[in-house]
């Protein structure tokens, strides 16, 4: 089964600073896709930004980019020019392409503090 | 419009009641879920439907009964609620039976049962 690993519980940063979320999974797919989803206090899951796998070049949303390394299973999300409104609980997710019919596996979270 | 809704956004009920939780979804996706995130916040999926059929049925007790009566709505009914049901329960959507996209949620149903 597929499994998706945060190892930071919690991570803080200033405003205006550079942050990274680590995140780690595990699969034997080749096809797949990974996503990070922001959860403010407010609960609702937001859709920060997504990577299919078997695109090389790493996906970038404005502020927000992906470390891509396929190879080593690893999917961090990099924040620049950290703003408070980024203060959220940040997950990892993964789908498979093939035959998930649509799950998506997420990490435990991490809790990302923003210090003005 | 808001694209996923779920009604009621928080229920309080006590141990032993049953209860229902409505979901719909006006973007003309096929395919709806229902994922429980815990008092950890880690979030697990229950249910999957793909065109009103169940398509993914986790582990879950008996007691939960969603049904689709339509492609653009899963509710999730509980009976006989127990304290571990207390949870955030969310709906989502995507489309063609495959999240490659990503989900587009609801805004969570906080349930508490005391």
């Amino acid at each position: 089964a597929q499994t998706v690993t945060q190892s930071q519980p919690e991570m803080s940063v200033q405003e205006a600073e550079t942050v990274t979320l680590s995140c780690t999974y595990d699969t034997s797919e080749s096809d797949y896709y990974l996503f990070w989803y922001k959860q403010p206090p407010s609960r609702q899951m937001i859709l920060v930004i997504r990577q299919e796998a078997y695109k090389q070049q790493n996906a970038t949303e404005n502020r927000f980019s992906v470390n891509f390394q396929k190879a080593a299973k690893s999917f961090s999300l990099k924040i620049s020019d950290s703003q408070l409104g980024d203060a959220a609980m940040y997950f990892c997710a993964y789908t498979s392409g093939g035959t998930s019919y649509g799950k998506l596996t997420f990490g435990q979270g991490t809790i990302l503090t923003v210090h003005p | 419009d808001t694209a996923v809704s779920q009604t009621p956004k928080y229920l309080v009920t006590q141990m032993g009641n049953d209860k229902s939780i409505k979901c719909e979804q006006n973007l003309g996706h096929d395919t709806m879920y229902w994922y429980k995130q815990d008092s950890k916040k880690f979030l697990k999926i229950m249910f999957s439907y793909n065109n009103k059929e169940l398509i993914i049925n986790e582990t879950v007790p008996n007691r939960f009964s969603p049904k689709s009566p339509d492609k653009a709505h899963l509710n999730l009914h509980i009976n006989s609620l127990e304290l571990g049901d207390s949870a955030v329960y969310f709906c989502a959507s995507s489309q063609g039976g495959r999240a490659n996209y990503g989900y587009t949620f609801g805004s969570g149903t906080r349930l508490t049962v005391v």
